[in-house]
């Protein structure tokens, strides 16, 4: 069980806005950055969103991120049948031994 | 153009050893942190090492700590893991990965395409 909890299933419609959340605790998402990741079946991750909130490149705006206190989410409007895929929220984990902590990931379904 | 490429996965028997390797190019790896994330079959992203650019600071998650070894060779561009007393559980797709800083931060910008390891009898 990861000390980060993602819902495992979120779902949409063409058009719409779907929000997937992220939380934690004040040992990680409270105090530090958040990453959100796309996978598609049979491929690596990609990073989407950095620093909470920040795009990384190339990717569109439908996509945004946010947190506050020790809760987190991406948000994807304007949803398209290509945006289905496994999101995953990632941060840092001061506890831990290590470093990095997955939230267990949210798979969306576009209907 | 960033590339990340894995090797040395396979089918190894429960309790023995196995050493994964990471072929960077395409950036300044001695200005990086590195780490290895892997992915159970039908699994989430589990983060399993990561080592620092000059290799000064290194972690590992809890399930590995004591059985895996993070290392790297900043003159091969190169990263590896070495992995011993393996078990079941560590069946896996191990990537290697890049930080956007060169100290760990958790901002993966660049995966490898994996490498599959199958612990079994």
């Amino acid at each position: 069980q990861s000390v980060v909890t993602q819902p495992p299933s979120a779902s949409g419609t063409p058009g719409q806005r779907v929000t997937i959340s992220c939380s934690g605790s004040s040992s990680n998402i409270g105090n530090n950055y958040v990453y959100w990741y796309q996978q598609f079946p049979g491929t690596a991750p990609k990073l989407l969103i950095y620093g909470n909130s920040q795009r990384s490149s190339g990717v569109p705006d439908r996509f945004s991120g946010s947190k506050s206190g020790t809760s987190a989410s991406l948000a994807i409007s304007g949803l398209r049948s290509e945006d289905e895929a496994d999101y995953y929220c990632a941060t840092w984990d001061e506890r831990l031994s290590g470093y990095v902590v997955f939230g267990g990931g949210t798979k969306l379904t576009v209907l | 153009e960033v590339q990340l490429v894995e090797s040395g996965g396979g089918l190894v028997q429960p309790g023995r050893s196995l050493r994964l390797s990471c072929a960077a190019s395409g950036f300044m790896f001695d200005d990086y942190a590195m780490h290895w994330v892997r992915q159970a079959p039908g699994k989430g992203l589990e983060w399993v090492s990561g080592i620092s650019s000059k290799s000064h600071i290194i972690g590992y998650a809890d399930s590995v700590k004591g059985r895996f070894t993070i290392s790297r060779d900043n003159a091969k561009n190169s990263l590896y893991l070495q992995m011993n007393s393996l078990r079941a559980e560590d069946t896996a797709l191990y990537f290697c990965a890049k930080d956007g800083y060169s100290s760990s931060s958790g901002e993966i910008d660049y995966w490898g395409q994996g490498t599959l390891v199958t612990v079994s009898s």
